[in-house]
């Protein structure tokens, strides 16, 4: 059975730091870009990045380029995302979800979450 | 970015009737769309790949049509599990998601 499962979440300052975690099992991360995606509270979805099987190909939503990194150890089968200079509009539930597709991917599993709230 | 805009918002349905959920894009897509459930306090759930293939384990009462700008997910016979938010999301060009339409029991 697939699942991933996401840490790390917790209650932050704004301008402060936070590094989520998601371990993932029943498949290998290797396999698949591995992605992170986002939910403020009582709102829609938003894609926050992607990371390549590799490692070596990563992108991400314009509002969170050059302040968050993506990365992934797939001896681990682990995907990690590094945030920093948080605001407060980065605010929500952090998913973590596997990639698959052809040509373009979608998001086939996903996490349950973690809740990343920024505030003073 | 290419805009997807769900309709209705809401949709107010009772246990065996059909639902027609609806999903525009601002732009053509082809067929990268994807249609998702949430459930409150739950992650989304892919129902519908490539806008008309059903996911793994999804029930056949759910079904995907269109392509190109105008996509329509159906529940054919409304089922009490079957009332939550349902998503769309395009992939053709990054990945946007529609608001929302929210099915709930009328």
């Amino acid at each position: 059975e697939v699942q991933l499962v996401e840490s790390g979440g917790g209650l932050v300052q704004p301008g402060g730091s936070l590094r989520l975690s998601c371990v993932a099992s029943g498949f290998s991360i290797s396999d698949f870009w591995m992605s992170w995606l986002r939910q403020a509270p009582g709102k829609g979805l938003e894609w926050v990045a992607n990371i390549k099987q590799d490692g070596r190909k990563t992108y991400y939503v314009d509002s969170v380029k050059g302040r968050f990194t993506i990365s992934r150890d797939n001896a681990k089968n682990s995907l990690f995302l590094q945030m920093n200079s948080l605001r407060v509009e980065d605010t929500a539930i952090y998913y973590c979800a596997r990639g698959i597709g052809i040509y373009s991917i979608y998001f086939d599993y996903w996490g349950q979450g973690t809740l990343v709230p920024v505030s003073s | 970015e290419i805009v997807l805009t769900q309709s209705p918002a809401t949709l107010s349905l009772s246990p065996g009737e059909r639902a027609t959920l609806s999903c525009r894009t601002s732009q053509s897509v082809s067929t990268s769309l994807v249609w998702y459930q949430q459930k409150p306090g739950q992650a989304p759930r892919l129902l519908i790949y490539d806008a008309s293939n059903r996911a793994t384990g999804i029930p056949a009462r759910f079904s995907g049509s269109g392509s190109g700008t105008d996509f329509t997910l159906t529940i054919s016979s409304l089922e009490p599990e079957d009332f939550a938010t349902y998503y769309c999301q395009q992939h053709s060009l990054w990945y946007t998601f529609g608001q929302g339409t929210t099915l709930d029991l009328k």
